[in-house]
């Protein structure tokens, strides 16, 4: 199926356990994000990339891992999760040439 | 720093009334201004975008109002529906090779 898909949708893990959230597109756009997504925060962006190999920090990166060895995966990992690292997480994808960014279901992931 | 404000957090308004978001800006670098609208479980979707040579864009019941001598620009939803509840995001570019700046989000709620 065409589009951006995020894994799992859902994801309970324990404080310190490292996690990690996928994120896959099928379109080769070139920039890659991902946000949180808290209430009063709105979205906020952790990492982005503009191709395979380019990351780049966003507004709240600390506490967060991202690689991007291929143009359609760009995985996001929790080396050590916090409970403040419960949210709501999307990921995006925006091609070269287009301004429009569009966006995964999202992962609601939560750090007991 | 936030680079998008946006007002309201939260609006009610009536069914067949008018809803209004407002945003301002700060960076004169900006080019492109989209918003995004975003269902609960859903990841957000663009709904409308205007660039600043103009001062106002509609589509449909959505109107984009445009101030650039004021960095400002504001959403307006003409004979609001109970289907239009959702969380509405404005933003900007500074071209279209970059990443998108969100403002905070307005949750809005139409009263059948």
């Amino acid at each position: 199926d065409a589009g951006i898909t995020q894994s799992p949708r859902y994801k309970i893990t324990e404080t310190g356990r490292q996690v990690t959230l996928m994120c896959h597109q099928t379109w080769s756009h070139s920039y890659m994000f991902w946000y949180r997504q808290d209430l009063g925060h709105g979205l906020r962006l952790i990492y982005y990339s503009a191709a395979a190999d380019i990351t780049d920090k966003g507004e709240v990166p600390d506490g967060y891992v991202v690689s991007r060895s291929k143009t359609e995966n760009f995985p996001l990992t929790l080396e050590s999760a916090t409970r403040s690292q419960t949210s709501v997480y999307f990921c995006a994808s925006q091609g070269d040439s287009n301004t429009e960014a569009f966006f995964g279901q999202g992962t609601r992931l939560t750090v007991v | 720093q936030q680079q998008v404000k946006q007002s309201p957090q939260s609006l009610i308004v009536q069914k067949g009334g008018i809803s209004i978001i407002n945003c301002a800006y700060e960076n004169t670098a900006f080019d492109y201004f989209p918003w995004y609208q975003q269902f609960p479980g859903k990841g957000p979707a663009l709904l409308i975008a205007i660039r600043p040579d103009v001062s106002e864009k509609k589509e449909g019941r959505f109107t984009i109002s445009f101030n650039k001598s004021a960095k400002q620009f504001s959403l307006h939803i003409m004979d609001s529906q109970p289907g239009d509840s959702a969380t509405y995001f404005c933003a900007a570019l500074m071209n279209r090779d970059d990443k998108i700046i969100f403002g905070k989000g307005t949750r809005l709620h139409i009263l059948p």
